[in-house]
């Protein structure tokens, strides 16, 4: 079974700065990595995702995250941020190995960013 | 447009009954999903679906009932034995269900409240 860790549950920045909002995995098989953003009283939206290949993965809005195999990590970085960054962050794993159809998402208890003037 | 919508957006019930969340989606996905939001918890999955008239229990089924007679449709009833029913609830499809790399996408979301 995989297990997902964001251990800041809120991170304040302000405006312009560069910002990490960590995670963690644990799994004891290959696993695809994902961060979804949530505005308030919204639903989930894909971020940006970990499936195969290049390590680094980067958004449309300017961020990315490096697949980290050897230290189990998934860290989401911006190096420059923006109010309308400020949201809840989820970095969420699956199983990339199995083979029954379904592959249950597992998130994270999430990271809210506070974006600062 | 193509999506995943949820009604209503916010849904208040009294201690005792039973009410039923609306999902719905136009992306022509093989499957459905069921999650509770509580704050500083995260998104725990009820249940899920992969094809018309199937589905399962996630994690935290109990008090908890789904539908899936259509492909585009995937209700979830929070019945009166769900005994913390309070959260915000996210329905997410995918697609075709077969393939590990599918990405989930989420609808709106249903805050239920009960008093």
């Amino acid at each position: 079974a995989q297990s997902v860790t964001q251990l800041d549950s809120q991170v304040p920045v302000f405006e312009e700065a560069p910002v990490e909002l960590r995670c963690n995995y644990s799994s004891s098989v290959s696993v695809y990595l994902f961060w979804y953003v949530q505005y308030p009283n919204q639903g989930l939206q894909l971020l940006l995702k970990y499936l195969s290949g290049s390590t680094l993965v980067e958004s449309i809005n300017g961020f990315e995250a490096e697949f980290n195999k050897s230290q189990t990590s998934f860290h989401l970085r911006k190096p420059s941020v923006h109010i309308s960054d400020t949201a809840e962050y989820f970095c969420a794993v699956s199983d990339a190995a199995g083979n029954t159809g379904f592959q249950k998402l597992v998130f994270g208890t999430g990271t809210r960013l506070l974006v600062s003037p | 447009d193509g999506g995943i919508t949820q009604s209503p957006k916010y849904l208040f019930r009294k201690e005792g009954q039973n009410v039923t969340l609306s999902c719905e989606q136009n992306l022509n996905h093989d499957a459905m999903y069921w999650y509770r939001q509580d704050p500083g918890q995260g998104l725990r999955l009820i249940y899920y679906s992969q094809i018309v008239n199937d589905f399962q229990k996630g994690d935290i089924a109990e008090g908890y009932s789904v539908s899936r007679e259509k492909k585009e449709s995937f209700p979830l009833t929070v019945t009166s034995a769900q005994k913390n029913p309070t959260a915000f609830y996210l329905c997410a499809s995918s697609s075709p269900g077969l393939v590990t790399t599918d990405t989930q996408y989420f609808g709106p979301g249903t805050r239920l409240t009960v008093l």
